[in-house]
């Protein structure tokens, strides 16, 4: 079993519907990171969070510690949100990814 | 501020050849890593770096070694290529363990 798990592996959705990307884990952490990956390759890094609920513009993530469950939601989803998201959780040693999700968002 | 940069961008190495990947941040971050991305796979670490002169081995280190005489550079040494290192490099960089990461364009290699 990976340490980290995303769902969907893939999704696809109309612009403007409501998204959700779940990422759950099975190792204590230290930090969970929220990354995306665009359809040239390059990678940045959305969120980086050990508790509660971040926000940025139309992205926020969330984390439950005690379920071991973190979720990225984009509000009116945009084509320009097409991309693969990848969870990362910091535990004892390196950062531990996942697959990540493929969204592709339709106008 | 360039962030991290990577050269090349792109190779393609015959079995037994070898190569230098080149990754130079400007943030003045002590930690320095090498990834490498495989198709439907998550990110791999191959070599990290917490300082000048202070290296240590990821998950899938065979095959690579590593230097770090600056804080600027961290070069990714390939000996003797292999089909099996045919993949997607990235180079990152933080201020902090397991502190937000910055990374660097990429590097897609193949080995024939």
């Amino acid at each position: 079993k990976n340490e980290v798990e995303q769902s969907p592996q893939n999704l696809t959705a109309q612009e403007g519907e409501f998204i959700t990307i779940n990422c759950s884990y099975s190792v204590g952490i230290s930090a969970l990171h929220w990354l995306q990956q665009h359809p040239g390759g390059g990678i940045v890094s959305l969120f980086m969070l050990s508790s509660g609920k971040k926000k940025h513009g139309r992205l926020i993530a969330t984390i439950n510690i005690q379920e071991k469950h973190s979720s990225l939601h984009i509000t009116a989803s945009h084509p320009r949100d097409s991309a693969v998201y990848i969870c990362a959780v910091g535990s004892q040693g390196n950062l531990i990814f996942g697959k990540g999700t493929k969204l592709s968002v339709k106008p | 501020n360039a962030g991290v940069t990577q050269t090349p961008k792109f190779r393609i190495l015959k079995i037994g050849q070898s190569m230098t990947l080149q990754c130079t941040q400007d943030m003045n971050h002590n930690y320095m890593y090498w990834y490498r991305q495989d198709p439907g796979m998550g990110l791999k670490l191959i070599y990290y770096s917490v300082g000048a002169g202070i290296t240590d081995k990821g998950e899938v280190p065979n095959g690579y070694n590593v230097s770090r005489s600056t804080t600027e550079d961290f070069p990714l040494r390939l000996e003797l290529a292999a089909p099996s290192q045919t993949s997607v490099y990235f180079c990152a960089s933080s201020s902090a363990w397991h502190g937000t990461q910055y990374f660097g364009p990429g590097t897609r290699l193949t080995v024939l």
